[in-house]
This record gives structure tokens, sequence and C-alpha cells, in this order.
């Protein structure tokens, strides 16, 4: 595998499960990004990791939790989310977190019903 | 604070024609500048960059952008597009670590898509 890889790339579930988003860095980068993006609106950055520390917490609701137990792994948790949480999500990574340009993964749809 | 305005939301062309998509920023420090462009159902991929030197950057597949300081801009061209290039495209700044968080952000996207 090389770059950035997303699994699952679809995901549907009811509002009461719990799910979890993996993704995978191979390209020795030192900082990864959860975005979302919705249909119609901007990117929206998530949460920042750089060196598995959380360095960027974007008001996100509780219901999404992060999790980096290396720099090449980063998980979205989710539970009790709700419809309007449907989007599809971005993982990304870059060598350093200043000024440099970000490699994104194939994305996970998500559906909520 | 930093922003970015992709000033076309829908840029439809046809083949072999020239194109240009807006992007305008603002920003309180200097900045690193980019294009990502999304094909349907995949992650975005990074086109071209600016961060010092040539204000004048290329990609390899054609496209081209310019930084623009005193208009604040970095709009995206290319002499002649192929069907192969419709697609969204999203401009993108990045500030330093120290004022910032090294965080990108990104303008809405323009889709271009190109017709026979």
């Amino acid at each position: 595998e090389t770059g950035v890889t997303q699994t699952p790339r679809h995901l549907v579930m009811g509002m009461t499960n719990k799910k979890s988003l993996k993704c995978e860095q191979h390209l020795g980068h030192n900082a990864m990004y959860w975005y979302k993006q919705s249909a119609k609106k901007p990117l929206e950055l998530m949460f920042v990791y750089s060196l598995e520390e959380r360095v960027e917490n974007n008001s996100v609701p509780s219901r999404f939790s992060p999790e980096c137990p290396n720099s090449s792994h980063l998980f979205l948790h989710l539970h009790t989310l709700q419809p309007e949480d449907s989007a599809l999500y971005l993982c990304a990574s870059s060598q350093e977190l200043d000024g440099y340009e970000q490699y994104f993964g194939p994305g996970t749809r998500l559906t909520v019903t | 604070a930093q922003s970015v305005t992709q000033l076309d939301s829908q840029v439809p062309v046809f083949e072999e024609a020239p194109v240009e998509l807006r992007c305008n920023y603002s920003s309180s420090v200097s900045v690193y500048l980019f294009w990502y462009v999304q094909y349907p159902n995949q992650g975005l991929q990074l086109l071209l960059k600016y961060l010092s030197g040539s204000t004048l950057v290329e990609s390899i597949n054609g496209f081209e952008a310019e930084f623009n300081k005193s208009q604040t801009s970095f709009h995206l061209r290319k002499p002649s597009v192929h069907i192969s290039d419709t697609a969204e495209y999203f401009c993108a700044v990045t500030g330093p670590y120290n004022t910032n968080a090294g965080k990108s952000t990104f303008g809405d996207g323009t889709t271009l898509t190109v017709k026979p």
C-alpha cells in the first residue's frame, strides 16, 4: 500500500450504533488530519494531530472521538450519530504542520440512518 | 485569521478552450498557497503549490497558477482543457505553524465541467 488509505470506503450505520473509521499513511509523515466533506458545504477541518498529539479540535461534537496511537494511524470513533453527520470523511497527512501540502485518502462515505 | 474565496462555484467550458479558476485569499501573515483537485469518489490530490520564489508555478498536466501578492490572488489557468479535467478544484492557504497551527483553510471549491 502506498499513500494514505482509509477503511471502510462506505459505511451505513444507525443512530445508536458505534463504529470506527480507520486511516493509515505510508509516507512517514508526522501530521494527520480528519476532515468532513458535506454536499454544498466547504471542507471542514475536524481534528489535527502532530506526532500523535492532538493540536486542534475544531468544536467537533463529542459523538466524534479521534485516536492517534502512532504517527501512521488515525481513527475516528463514532457513536450516537445524527443524520446530519452523513458525509464523506477524509483523512490526510503532511510531513509536518508548517506549510506542507497534505496527502488525502479516498475517504469514507458515511450514511447515518 | 486567514480566508479563501473561490469566486466561481461552477465553470462550464468546451474541450480545448482555455480556463481560469479564480482564488483570492486574505491573511495577516505570509502564506503558502495550494490548488487541489478532487475527481468523483476520490480524495483531494495536490495539483500545484506556491511556497516561495517564482510566482508562477506549474503542474505536470498543463495547469499553472500565479501568485499575485498585491492582489492577494492565486488564480489557476490552463490554456486548453480536456474532458478528463472535469473535477472539483480547491484553493487552500496555510500560514506558518506559529500563527495558525499550520492549519490549511480551503475554499468552497469550483466545479469545472469540460464539455465535448
